[in-house]
This record gives structure tokens, sequence and C-alpha cells, in this order.
């Protein structure tokens, strides 16, 4: 099974507000992605977890906070966003046995919109 | 630093012909080279990678690629394409150990019945 699920499909949400999204695997992958796709443009890497721990975090501004609770869980915390933040929010994962050819597997992604 | 080209924004084709979606790269090392494809509203679904061996990759749906070292080219292939395929197509890139994808901009194409 190469599914990765993400939760809530849709979000809509004032640029005061706090909201999270969440993602799941059971692949037993140790790297786990968030990235953000504008419309017709490719993604955007955003953050990047190994082993539970952020390994790479691409200038993010701080209105977006990753966690990692476990193996299986990634989130991305959202607060005082602005309107620009509206897009497509995917969350990806990969084994992270080393070497280059590892594929990712996507969510289908939340659809944010801020007003 | 590694990069991709996807040198057509649209590609339009007639349903039953044949397909090809091209693919430029750029790596300083050994490249690692996917595609995938994106439906409206929908996540991206992972087709077919390279990464050593035949040059000529076959993955999902009848979709093959084919890998050409001297002309950093990784150019997507369908013999017949149904109007099903009518998506939105991302090649990637990663070089050796790498986490990090590097996207191509992404190819509209579009089967007409």
């Amino acid at each position: 099974d190469t599914e990765v699920t993400q939760t809530p499909k849709h979000l809509v949400m004032g640029m005061t507000n706090k909201k999270s999204l969440k993602c799941e695997q059971h692949m037993g992958h140790r790297a786990m992605y968030w990235y953000k796709q504008k419309a017709k443009k490719p993604p955007e890497l955003m953050f990047v977890y190994s082993y539970e721990k952020l390994s790479i975090n691409e200038s993010v501004p701080s209105r977006f906070s990753p966690e990692c609770p476990n193996s299986s869980l990634l989130n991305l915390h959202l607060h005082a966003l602005q309107p620009e933040d509206s897009a497509l929010y995917l969350c990806a994962s990969s084994s992270n046995r080393g070497g280059g050819g590892e594929t990712q597997y996507f969510g289908p992604g939340t659809r944010l919109l801020v007003l | 630093a590694q990069s991709v080209a996807q040198p057509e924004d649209q590609v339009n084709v007639a349903e039953g012909n044949p397909l090809t979606v091209k693919c430029t790269y750029s790596v300083s090392g050994n490249p690692y080279l996917f595609w995938y494809v994106q439906y409206p509203n929908r996540g991206l679904q992972f087709l077919l990678k390279y990464i050593t061996g035949d040059n000529l990759v076959k993955g999902s749906y009848g979709f093959e690629a084919e890998f050409n070292k001297s002309q950093t080219s990784f150019h997507l292939k369908k013999p017949s394409a149904l109007v099903s395929d009518s998506a939105l197509y991302f090649c990637a890139v990663r070089e050796d150990y790498g986490q990090n994808f590097v996207f191509g901009p992404g190819t509209r194409l579009s089967v007409l019945p």
C-alpha cells in the first residue's frame, strides 16, 4: 500500500486563526515532507523530516510550524497566515534508506484558502 | 546545482496517437529521474523512475521513458494516448544521496477525442 493520507481536504481560515494540517503514512517510511504548490506550478519544498528530526527547512516563514510526533505522522501548524499562503499543501514520504533513487509518495493534498 | 527543464508548457495529441512529454536535466553527479502525474485538485502520482540499468523504463498506465545520457534527456512516452491521460506532468531529478527533488515546471497534456 503506497498511501499517504491528508486531512482536511479543504480548509478556509482567517488571518488570525490557528489551524493544523495532518499527514499520515503506514508504509514504514522514515522521511516525510511538506510541499506548497500554487496553481499550475511545481511543488515547492518546505520541510523535510528524517527519522522524526527536522533535517531541512527551506527558509519557510515562522507562521508555518512543522511537527513530527512519530514516524507515521506529520503535522503542519498554521498561525497568522497571509492571503498569499493560499495554496495546495502536499505531504510526501519516502523510505529514507539512502541513495537518490528513493521514490516520494504524495498525499492528495489540503487546499488552503486564507481570507 | 541540479535543474530540470520541460520545454513545452502544453502538449496536445489526438486520442490513439503516440505522445511524448519532454524533459531535460542538469546534475553534477549521477541523475535519478522521476515522472509524476497530477490530476486536477489531486496530489502527485508516481509514474516511473530511472536509477540505473536499461535506458528504457516502463511504468504505470502504459507509460515509458527513455534515459539518454548524452542528450541529458528523460522523455516520457506512451504508444497510444487516452483522453484520461489529460493531466499535468512533472519531471523531477535528484542527485546521489540527496533528499530534495528538483521539479520541472510541468507540462499540461491534453488528449483530444
